[in-house]
């Protein structure tokens, strides 16, 4: 059973406009959600982060949004450029503890491009 | 600025072998995990460690072992390997809380025959 689904499996988007990448879960137990940008050959990097206190959470470019009674998030990115296209996957953590730490629950992965 | 490092980037082994996959963190990160990511099923985490020579289950650690005797060190090993453990491994650290970000390092892509 999947707890976190991105149901885009990719997504065109042209240079400049907005990129939204959306994302959903199933555990009322996650607290805490983060995306993560992943190049081809490259280890996952963390691009930004948000508690499930907040509804929003902004870093430049980035804003993730979060609406809790829905069990939806979604990544703004705006304006998008070219070194944005990547794959782009959400995670969550608060399912499961082990001495204070939490492994994250990932959706799929969503693919962003964008075309110039 | 974290690094965290793979022994290997690319590893070919065969059917019943005994196979280590080794990480190493820069940072004195508490929390190290081990994720595999596979083709239209994302990344999914098959251990973790919060401490020297503690270990949790993650999702799907069926056919894997770890070992932690150091802080900076949390290796993966697979007993038997098997064909269907053909997938890109990733290893990630985190401080202590385990709720902030994870840094990953840049994956190794094993390949059983």
């Amino acid at each position: 059973d999947q707890q976190v689904k991105q149901n885009s499996p990719s997504l065109s988007v042209q240079e400049g406009r907005i990129s939204i990448l959306n994302c959903d879960y199933t555990n009322s137990m996650f607290d805490y959600f983060l995306w993560y940008k992943k190049y081809p050959a490259e280890g996952p990097t963390f691009l930004i982060s948000i508690s499930s206190i907040k509804d929003k959470n902004e870093d430049g470019r980035f804003t993730v949004f979060l609406n809790k009674s829905a069990k939806h998030l979604s990544l703004h990115i705006v304006p998008s450029q070219p070194g944005d296209s990547a794959v782009y996957f959400c995670a969550a953590s608060g399912g499961r503890s082990g001495g204070g730490a939490d492994g994250l629950t990932f959706g799929k992965g969503t693919h962003l491009i964008i075309q110039p | 600025d974290v690094k965290v490092t793979q022994s290997s980037r690319y590893l070919v082994k065969r059917t019943g072998e005994k196979v280590f996959l080794e990480c190493v963190q820069d940072m004195d990160h508490e929390n190290m995990f081990w994720y595999r990511q596979d083709p239209g099923l994302g990344l999914r985490l098959i251990y973790f460690s919060y401490d020297v020579k503690m270990k949790e289950k993650g999702d799907i650690p069926e056919g894997y072992s770890v070992s932690r005797e150091k802080k900076e060190r949390f290796s993966l090993i697979l007993e038997s390997a098997s064909t269907n453990q053909t997938s890109m491994y990733l290893c990630a650290s985190s401080p202590t809380s385990g709720r902030n970000e994870q840094f990953f390092g840049p994956g190794t892509r094993l390949t059983v025959l």
